[in-house]
């Protein structure tokens, strides 16, 4: 099964810029990257997604290798509130059913 | 607003009882989710939906079921709780297509312990 490899946690200071990184080697040619982030006690909430070419949108930025095998989420300019587990995530079809392979997520600690 | 809501937002159940939990949704759309969370993991995917009647297995779907009967619900069903599906169970929708790159909108949770 096509899966994520994530860092379990990163620390970054308040207003600087942040680089989660995610591995997914096994990833095949259709298959959408997606990141969500988990506040404590919260449902996820949908950050970006892209399929070859880099996205921005007004949360974040991701950046995805030529290769595939590889994708950054990008925060610019991190906040207190940015503090959160954040999801690398394939979607995947295999076998007729719909699955989204989440990986076990990097615990990101902003440091006021 | 269009929301998502879960019900109850806490349960305790005994072994071997039936147990449904809702999920309702006001975004009208077509695609649902249920997800079970365990304890410093990540979500799993149980059942989902495109639409009205119908329904899949996702990638941990035993002891679980699900039914579609209108847009807005997909309560899940838990046939005959067991301890091992003490967790926390999110519901998510998303719009029409196959879902595959829609972004998904999740309920609060419903956290569910099976004594």
């Amino acid at each position: 099964d096509a899966k994520t490899t994530q860092p379990n946690s990163m620390e970054s200071n308040e207003e600087e810029p942040v680089h989660l990184p995610c591995n997914h080697s096994t990833i095949s040619g259709t298959d959408y990257i997606h990141w969500y982030r988990q506040l404590p006690s919260q449902g996820p909430e949908y950050v970006i997604h892209g399929l070859t070419s880099n996205v921005n949108n007004r949360m974040a930025s991701l950046a995805i290798a030529e290769d595939r095998k590889s994708s950054t989420l990008i925060l610019h300019r991190a906040t207190l509130r940015d503090a959160a587990v954040y999801y690398c995530i394939l979607s995947h079809l295999e076998d007729s059913n719909y699955q989204l392979i989440w990986g076990a997520g990097t615990k990101l600690i902003i440091k006021p | 607003d269009a929301e998502i809501t879960q019900s109850p937002r806490h349960k305790i159940t005994e072994t071997g009882r039936q147990v449904t939990l809702a999920c309702h949704q006001t975004w009208n759309h077509n695609n649902m989710f249920w997800y079970r969370q365990d304890l410093g993991h990540g979500l799993r995917l149980i059942h989902y939906s495109y639409g009205v009647q119908d329904t899949n297995k996702g990638e941990v779907s035993d002891g679980y079921s699900v039914s579609r009967s209108n847009t807005e619900d997909l309560p899940l069903t838990l046939e005959s709780a067991a301890s091992s599906q003490t967790s926390v169970y999110f519901c998510a929708s998303s719009d029409r297509g196959r879902g595959r790159a829609n972004e998904q909108f999740f309920g609060p949770g419903t956290r569910l312990t099976v004594l």
